[in-house]
């Protein structure tokens, strides 16, 4: 089974809909991340959250928001989606330890929105 | 300021031929992390190798094998004897230390064919 999962894998909505896409991990990391990706823009980083009562904003999260259930659950919803929010969305873990000297961030296999 | 440069944006190679993507960085860190990416037509994103900067080790696993030069800044990938199965697009990606923020070159796409 896959260390990190996504869902839905696909998904086509309307603008205005809200919509949540959902995270799960198995690896034990306290850190998880949402992406999405443009062709064009690369990845750009929307939240991430160190562990579950430490969520922070990143580059571009206008129009987003995130729960953190649980360590290994890390949903991220569009309160009323907008055709520019079309685009490949990941989620990534990664295994940071103090002083360990790693910090690797594995990924999902995406969720493809599409917003009409 | 910290910047991935991935000068190659299309390579298209005949199969088992050989092939070298480069990856070009620029940090001020003198402590940090590089990593490689693949991404397949499936759009997944997948893991393929860290290097931390106080190690300038080569890295061979089976087919791929990793330059890492501090002297030009390059984190080099090789893959030989090429197969239509690595066809993808390839990231490398720089990472300081102490921070969270991943910042990724804009991806080499290598197309096999064969």
């Amino acid at each position: 089974d896959a260390d990190v999962t996504q869902t839905p894998r696909n998904r086509i909505t309307k603008t205005g809909k809200r919509i949540m896409l959902e995270c799960s991990q198995t690896k034990g990391h306290d850190r998880m991340y949402w992406y999405r990706q443009d062709p064009g823009l690369g990845l750009r980083l929307i939240y991430y959250s160190f562990d579950v009562k430490d969520i922070n904003k990143g580059e571009i999260s206008d129009g987003y928001s995130v729960s953190r259930q649980a360590q290994a659950k890390f949903s991220l919803s569009l309160e009323s989606a907008i055709p520019n929010q079309t685009a490949l969305y990941f989620c990534a873990t990664s295994d940071f330890e103090p002083g360990r000297g790693t910090d690797t961030q594995y990924f999902g296999p995406g969720t493809r929105l599409t917003v009409l | 300021a910290q910047k991935v440069t991935q000068a190659q944006t299309e390579i298209s190679v005949v199969e088992k031929e050989d092939v070298t993507l480069d990856c070009v960085y620029e940090t001020r860190d003198t402590t940090y992390y590089l990593f490689w990416y693949k991404q397949p037509p499936s759009g997944e994103l997948v893991f393929l190798i860290r290097r931390n900067s106080f190690d300038e080790q080569n890295e061979i696993s089976g087919r791929y094998s990793w330059n890492f030069q501090k002297s030009t800044s390059s984190f080099n990938f090789t893959i030989t004897a090429s197969q239509v199965v690595d066809s993808a697009v390839y990231f490398c990606a720089l990472k300081h230390w102490s921070s969270y923020k991943l910042i990724f070159g804009s991806g080499t796409r290598l197309l096999v064919r064969p």
